[in-house]
């Protein structure tokens, strides 16, 4: 089973409707994230949150929400999406005690489309 | 802000060569470096994770170098097999926890 699991894996919708892409980790880590992955752009950060109920916006958060009300999960919102929303979504994992550097574990990804 | 480049964008090398894929960043003053690979349809798998008070690390036939003061890695992948095929990501970690700074990848090609 995946450490870190994302769902769903795919989704087609509509300009306007509101979207929820859910993440949960059995790593234990109390760190979690959200990226977005546009063709030639890298990831980017949308939100993160250092353990549950805390959230810190990213560096493109406008237009998303998210919430973390379980150390295991951590969910991304888009309350009403547009196209230009259509991307690769990923989650990530971090574990603050583990050490000093703290690798990131990321989830399989959701490709989201908005027509 | 913190700026990851990593040329070639595209890389296509026989089955059996040793190649070099390359990563730059602007801002010398990192907490580490990783490196993954991302396979089409697939999350992302971290390969090797350099501390910035290192110089290199080693996993099988990867080896990653850091030379901070340059603001360069290096990623070195022995004896190329098809199954290597995927796009290489760097990542450059600043001092605060939120400052992840991803590479464009290059994507690697490595021909039967």
């Amino acid at each position: 089973d995946a450490d870190v699991t994302q769902t769903p894996r795919n989704r087609i919708t509509k300009t306007g409707k509101r979207i929820m892409l859910e993440c949960s980790q059995t790593k234990g880590h109390d760190r979690m994230y959200w990226y977005r992955q546009d063709p030639g752009l890298g990831l980017q950060l949308i939100y993160y949150s250092f353990d549950v109920k805390d959230i810190n916006k990213g560096e493109i958060s406008d237009g998303y929400s998210v919430s973390r009300q379980a150390q295991a999960k951590f969910s991304l919102s888009l309350e009403s999406a547009i196209p230009n929303q259509t991307a690769l979504y990923f989650c990530a994992t971090s574990d603050s005690r583990q050490s000093s550097n703290q690798p990131q574990h990321f989830g399989d990804g959701t490709r989201l489309s908005i027509l | 802000k913190q700026e990851v480049t990593q040329i070639p964008a595209a890389l296509s090398v026989p089955e059996g060569e040793n190649l070099v894929l390359n990563c730059s960043f602007t801002d010398s003053a990192i907490y580490n470096l990783q490196w993954f690979r991302q396979d089409p349809g697939k999350g992302l798998t971290s390969l090797l994770l350099i501390q910035s008070s290192q110089r290199e690390q080693t996993s099988g036939r990867l080896n990653a170098s850091l030379d901070k003061s340059s603001g360069r890695s290096t990623l070195y992948i022995a004896a190329s097999q098809p199954g290597d095929s995927a796009t290489y990501l760097c990542v450059v970690r600043n001092p605060g926890a939120n400052n992840l700074f991803f590479g464009t990848g290059t994507r690697l090609t490595v021909i039967p």
